[in-house]
């Protein structure tokens, strides 16, 4: 079935440094893969997506890369601020509606 | 708008117990799911549901039940509440057409079996 691998699980940079976490998957079918942020008791919240037809997106200081053919995509985060500390989970579907999630990285900012 | 509302936000069964978490939505939302979150492990799909009437397996179904009899409501049951079954779980629901575009989530419900 669908899996969805996410790695570090836990990632601690100083503030202003770049972070970078990284998602596989196994179902060639997926197309489409977002990234969500959780703040500590609150429910995920949507920060970036993307589609199998396009290879990089970006927002601001967030972004994210896709490799269809090596199955993997990642969330870059640049100039982090003590704000982004937060856990992020990743995820892919394809047209069956099952959304896999990675199990997440927990993202520590240090001022 | 209130969006997601799920009920309750906290939970104590004891073992062998049923009960339903209820989840409505406001948004029209075609696509509805449910998700348990546990530490370590992520979001866990349970069952999802691509429109009314309609109810699939996620990666976790075993011991919950779920029905779509509206477009409004995705409530989730537990048969026979087990330890095992202590987390949080969390609704979310997206628009038509909707695995391919952001979900929204619920509050979430902390759920704790004795």
């Amino acid at each position: 079935g669908e899996n969805v691998e996410q790695h570090p699980s836990t990632l601690s940079v100083q503030e202003g440094d770049s972070a970078v976490i990284k998602c596989t998957y196994s179902d060639s079918a997926s197309n489409y893969f977002p990234w969500y942020k959780q703040e500590l008791g609150k429910r995920p919240q949507l920060i970036i997506d993307i589609r199998s037809n396009v290879g990089e997106k970006k927002d601001q200081r967030i972004a994210v890369t896709l490799n269809k053919t090596a199955k993997h995509f990642s969330l870059h985060i640049t100039e982090t601020q003590p704000e982004d500390s937060a856990v992020y989970f990743c995820a892919a579907t394809s047209n069956t509606g099952k959304l896999i999630f990675g199990q997440g990285t927990t993202l520590q900012v240090k001022p | 708008n209130a969006g997601v509302t799920q009920t309750p936000k906290f939970q104590v069964l004891k073992t062998g117990q049923s009960m339903t978490l209820q989840c409505a939505q406001d948004m029209n939302h075609e696509y509805m799911s449910w998700y348990r979150q546990d530490p370590g492990m992520g979001l866990r799909l349970i069952h999802y549901s691509v429109g009314a009437g309609i109810t699939d397996q996620g990666e976790v179904p075993n011991g919950y039940n779920v029905s779509r009899s509206t477009t409004e409501d995705f409530p989730l049951r537990l048969l026979s509440a087990a330890p095992s079954q202590t987390s949080v779980y969390f609704c979310a629901s997206s628009r038509r057409g909707g695995y391919n575009s952001p979900l929204h989530f619920g509050n979430g419900t902390r759920l704790t079996v004795t």
